[in-house]
């Protein structure tokens, strides 16, 4: 069936330093969420992706979805404490079955 | 608005135990769905509903059942609770299914659960 895979699955940055975390399909994604989830809390949606080569942004974060609808990816610009926590894609598109990747977790050092 | 309301959030039972959990929401949402949590694992999918009345089996649907006899309000059941049962369990809703562009999820809390 459809899965993603994220990588990396743990990543240290120091902060003020840029991060990016990808989300890799064998197949053609429909669309593609992302969602942030901090130590101790529950996912929270960040954004959702549709169009092919699309690219969003939202202040310090870039998301991008590929050209083929296999990939995707979240950039941050910048890192601060507050981005700490895990970082998830999520394959959209198998009919409300979402498949969760194992997510990214971010730690930022001071 | 309390937006996904989970009760309990802990709660400690023993091998053989039974147990509900509660999810609750105020956004007239018509489908729900329950989440476990496990390290290393992700989110699984354990069942979900769209629309009162009706629920459907997820990815790990054994040793679960659920019930939506209110729109607002979606059951997780542990008949006889396992060690393996032992997670965090996330109860979600949406406004639309996948597809339909509107379709991401509200979580709420959480509850941890441990079987011993």
């Amino acid at each position: 069936g459809q899965q993603v895979m994220q990588i990396p699955q743990y990543q240290h940055v120091q902060e003020g330093e840029d991060f990016t975390t990808y989300c890799n399909s064998s197949t053609t994604l429909s669309n593609i969420q992302w969602y942030k989830q901090r130590p101790g809390g529950h996912p929270v949606f960040l954004i959702q992706l549709v169009k092919s080569g699309e690219v969003k942004k939202q202040k310090r974060l870039t998301f991008q979805f590929g050209e083929a609808k296999k990939n995707s990816s979240l950039h941050i610009t910048a890192t601060q404490t507050t981005d700490v926590g895990t970082y998830f894609c999520v394959n959209a598109g198998n009919n409300r079955k979402l498949i969760w990747g194992l997510g990214t977790s971010l730690a930022v050092n001071p | 608005n309390a937006g996904v309301t989970q009760t309990p959030k802990f709660r400690v039972l023993k091998t053989g135990q039974s147990m509900t959990l509660l999810c609750a929401q105020d956004m007239n949402h018509e489908y729900m769905y329950w989440y476990r949590q496990d390290p290393g694992m992700g989110l699984r999918l354990i069942h979900y509903s769209v629309g009162e009345g009706t629920t459907a089996k997820g990815e790990v649907p054994d040793g679960y059942n659920v019930s939506r006899l209110k729109k607002q309000n979606f059951l997780l059941g542990l008949e006889s609770a396992a060690p393996s049962q032992t997670s965090v369990y996330f109860c979600a809703s949406s406004y639309a299914p996948y597809g339909g562009g509107n379709e991401k999820l509200f979580f709420g809390s959480g509850t941890q659960l441990s079987v011993l």
